[in-house]
């Protein structure tokens, strides 16, 4: 399967902790995603990093990618209870068609 | 600022009945359109995409059509719905040129086929 996989599939945190969520993956990609999803909503677009970056910050979310182990991983730094969602990686491919998801890490920030 | 609007919400149809899903973007011109179909605590499965009005790709064989008869519209129909065609159905849209690139998602259509 072209898609990523993430790891843990959840996770469970008291407020105020670290999350580090992990995504792996077996092809060459342009770029790698990062989503959010509330329960029963749409998905939200985090961050993007691309192939040639190693590491991105937006806000309280860090982002690092590994492209000779195929890896990626979010971390959030001191959680929110708000932060309570499922977060799914993406790779990009390249092609207007090649962007795949994994299943998602739901997290659970206990307030 | 660009949006994105899909309905209805929340659907609940017969099985053997029709199905249209409506999705259209406000704010941009000739976006790339997706149409995603997310089984229960699963991932995203790519089902259309399309990047221009009248084309439209096929990505799973399957029991389900697209349509983009304008620039910002894209129609998710079935003709005879099946009990394996229930899920939460994301449309989404990307203003790449080459790759996919982000993805900006409506709230989503929930269809349970009873």
């Amino acid at each position: 399967s072209q898609q990523g996989e993430e790891d843990p599939q959840a996770l469970s945190i008291q407020e105020g902790e670290n999350a580090t969520m992990n995504c792996s993956y077996k092809t060459s990609i342009n770029n790698l995603q990062w989503y959010r999803q509330n329960s029963g909503r749409g998905l939200v677009h985090l961050i993007l990093i691309r192939s040639n970056e190693r590491e991105k910050h937006s806000g309280r979310l860090r982002v690092t990618l590994d492209t000779s182990k195929k890896s990626s991983s979010l971390l959030i730094t001191a959680s929110r209870a708000a932060d309570t969602a499922s977060y799914f990686c993406a790779t990009d491919l390249g092609g207007a068609n090649n962007l795949f998801f994994g299943t998602g890490t739901r997290l659970t920030v206990i307030p | 600022s660009q949006t994105i609007h899909q309905w209805p919400a929340t659907l609940v149809q017969p099985v053997g009945s029709p199905l249209s899903l409506e999705c259209t973007v406000e704010g941009t011109s000739n976006p790339n359109l997706y149409w995603y179909r997310q089984a229960a605590g699963r991932g995203l499965q790519l089902l259309f995409y399309s990047v221009g009005i009248g084309q439209i790709s096929s990505e799973v064989p399957q029991n389900l059509s697209a349509s983009r008869p304008q620039d910002r519209q894209f129609i998710l129909s079935s003709k005879k719905l099946l009990l394996s065609d229930s899920g939460f159905y994301l449309c989404a849209w990307s203003a790449y040129r080459v790759g996919t690139g982000e993805l900006f998602f409506g709230e989503g259509s929930r269809l349970t086929v009873l």
